[in-house]
């Protein structure tokens, strides 16, 4: 069974510091991974995905992401983050020729100090 | 603009009735799902379809049912089985079954 771990609930960080948003996964099959953004009381938004190709995945809002096959992560950075980047942020995989059920992990929420 | 569309906002359930919410989109996919998110778990899967009038239950489907008559329309009915409702509720659509998933703004069901 595919399972999906944040591990990080919440992440503080100041203005304009660097951030890394944890998440690894579990899956014997090869798998699409996502990131997607959620502002208080919206919908999602997605940041990235990876699919295939390059392993350093360049997404919305200067985020990027790297998957490593070797220890099943995708953690996603920013080099320097706002205060408009506070919301939380849920990674999502799923598995190669399955289908669309997407797993979500179980988010972290991102709170960026002035 | 192309996009999913939810309504209501918020909506309240009494003990014992159905409520409908709405979801429509009109980016012309084939495949549409419902999630239910609750604080501190992510979202689980409720139901999903991938055509019309075809769909099938996901991980949470006990006290929910759906339809799938038109292509851009994809109603969830929360029924008077489902003992804890209160959550937010999002709907999202992919082109095909295996394509990225976008998502619509949410419902938040409250119970009375």
């Amino acid at each position: 069974a595919q399972s999906v771990t944040q591990l990080d609930s919440q992440v503080p960080v100041f203005e304009e510091a660097p951030v890394e948003l944890r998440c690894n996964y579990s899956s014997s099959v090869s798998v699409y991974l996502f990131w997607y953004v959620q502002y208080p009381n919206q919908g999602l938004q997605l940041l990235l995905k990876y699919l295939s190709g390059s392993t350093l995945v360049k997404g919305i809002n200067g985020f990027e992401a790297e998957f490593n096959k070797s220890q099943t992560s995708f953690h996603l950075r920013k080099p320097s983050v706002h205060i408009s980047d506070t919301a939380e942020y849920f990674c999502a995989v799923r598995r190669k020729n399955q289908g669309g059920k997407l797993i979500f992990g179980q988010g972290t929420e991102l709170s960026v100090k002035p | 603009d192309g996009g999913i569309t939810q309504s209501p906002k918020y909506l309240f359930r009494k003990e014992g009735q159905n409520v409908t919410l709405s979801c429509e989109q009109n980016l012309n996919h084939d495949a549409m799902y419902w999630y239910r998110q609750d604080p501190g778990q992510g979202l689980r899967l409720i139901y999903y379809s991938q055509i019309v009038n075809d769909f099938q239950k996901g991980d949470i489907a006990e006290g929910y049912s759906v339809s799938r008559e038109k292509k851009e329309s994809f109603p969830l009915t929360v029924t008077s089985a489902q003992k804890n409702p209160t959550a937010f509720y999002l709907c999202a659509s992919s082109g095909g079954f295996q394509e990225t998933q976008y998502f619509g703004p949410g419902t938040r069901l409250l119970v009375l």
